[in-house]
This record gives structure tokens, sequence and C-alpha cells, in this order.
């Protein structure tokens, strides 16, 4: 069956140091992968999107990388802040037409000052 | 703010009875999705609408339908309710009909309590 991995334990780190979270898929072929940002309570806010045939998409302190071989994405947050602090999320295109995401169950992120 | 409005906000019922959510999305984005969020299950995709036309399924019950407006607002009916649906209900809107090639903005979310 299909499946995406986040790691569900939470991810505690130190202020300033760099946040790296994995998402693993099986059974999927996708064009596209998208990070989300989620704090308790309300909607997704998009981060990043990467493709296929990028390996790496970079915006501020953000860093995303996709390898098809491995079938897995490692997002960075570089210079962590406490304001970082939520649950990330990532989301593939499901191969039915490219016409669904389907979404990791995400990782909680705590930065502590 | 992302632009995408949902209403209401909360919403208690209780079980057999039926609700309908109501999203509007970005101005200018034509396709409307609807996700389910609960403790358990994560975000599930549910439905997905483009211009009016219903674009792709997911898990989505029989007991709930949807539908899109020509004003391009988009409505969520869930009926006889039961207590496992309550969850938080997420509507998003992008500008193309291909989920994968654009971010979906998401709305507020209806928290859905059935007692």
């Amino acid at each position: 069956s299909q499946k995406i991995e986040q790691n569900s334990e939470a991810l505690n780190i130190q202020e300033g140091k760099t946040a790296t979270l994995t998402c693993n898929y099986t059974n999927y072929s996708p064009a596209y992968l998208q990070w989300y940002r989620q704090d308790p309570g309300r909607g997704p806010v998009f981060l990043l999107l990467i493709r296929e045939n990028e390996k790496e998409k970079r915006k501020e302190r953000l860093k995303v990388t996709f390898d098809t071989t491995l079938k897995q994405s490692l997002f960075h947050i570089t210079a962590s802040q406490p304001a970082d602090s939520a649950t990330y999320l990532c989301a593939l295109d499901v191969d039915t037409g490219r016409r669904a995401l389907t979404f990791g169950s995400g990782t909680r992120l705590q930065v502590q000052p | 703010d992302s632009g995408v409005t949902q209403t209401p906000k909360h919403l208690i019922t209780a079980t057999g009875q039926r609700v309908t959510l109501r999203c509007s999305p970005r101005s200018g984005d034509l396709s409307v999705y609807w996700y389910q969020q609960s403790l358990d299950q994560g975000l599930q995709f549910l439905i997905q609408y483009y211009n009016g036309e219903e674009r792709a399924k997911g898990n989505i019950l029989e007991r709930f339908s949807a539908q899109q407006f020509p004003d391009l607002h988009s409505e969520l009916n869930l009926s006889s309710l039961e207590l496992g649906d309550s969850a938080l209900y997420f509507c998003a809107s992008s500008n193309l009909g291909l989920a994968g090639n654009n971010e979906q903005f998401f709305g507020p979310g209806t928290r859905l309590t059935v007692l």
C-alpha cells in the first residue's frame, strides 16, 4: 500500500542549530513533493515545492532535498528560532492523474531558547 | 491570512444530524479541496472541485457530499453524523487543477464536534 512516513516523535533542538526533518515514501512515483507548516488548531501553510528533477530547493533559512532513488526528502531549517516550533508536513501528489495530495502525519519541531 | 474563508468556525451537533460546511476560496482560485484532520488519522484528502466540477476523490464517505457553485464557493455536506466524524475540516484552494504542481492555501478550518 502507498505510505508516507514522517518521524512521529517530536524533534527538540536548541535555538541556532539546524533542524532536519525526514519524509520517506513507498510505492509512489511523485512528480512533486511539498512541505507545509501547521500550528496547533490552524490550517497548514505552504513552505516549499520541489520537483522530481530537482535535487535541492532553498528559500531563506529553509532547504529541501528530494532523492527519488532513496524515496526520501529532507527538510532543513538553519539557524532555528523558537518561532519555528510547529508541526511540519510533507505532501506528495498521488499518481492518479496528479490530482490529489497525500499528506504525511507530520513531525513536531520544538526549538528551545 | 491565506485568503480562504471557512464558516462556521465551530460546530457542535448530535449523532444522526446533518451539517453543511462552507468555504470561499482565494480570489481567482478555481480549485477547492476538502480535508479532514482527526487526531489519529492526520490530514486526509476528501474531494477536489475545479471550476465547478468534481476533479478528484479521496477517502470520502458516502454520507458526505460536496459541491462547488458558479461563484466558486464550495460546501461540504455531512449527514447521518457519527461520533467518529468529529474532526477539523479544512478547505484549501489553488489556481490550478493539478494538486502537486501548485501550492494550496488552507482556510482556518471548521471544528466539528459530534456528541
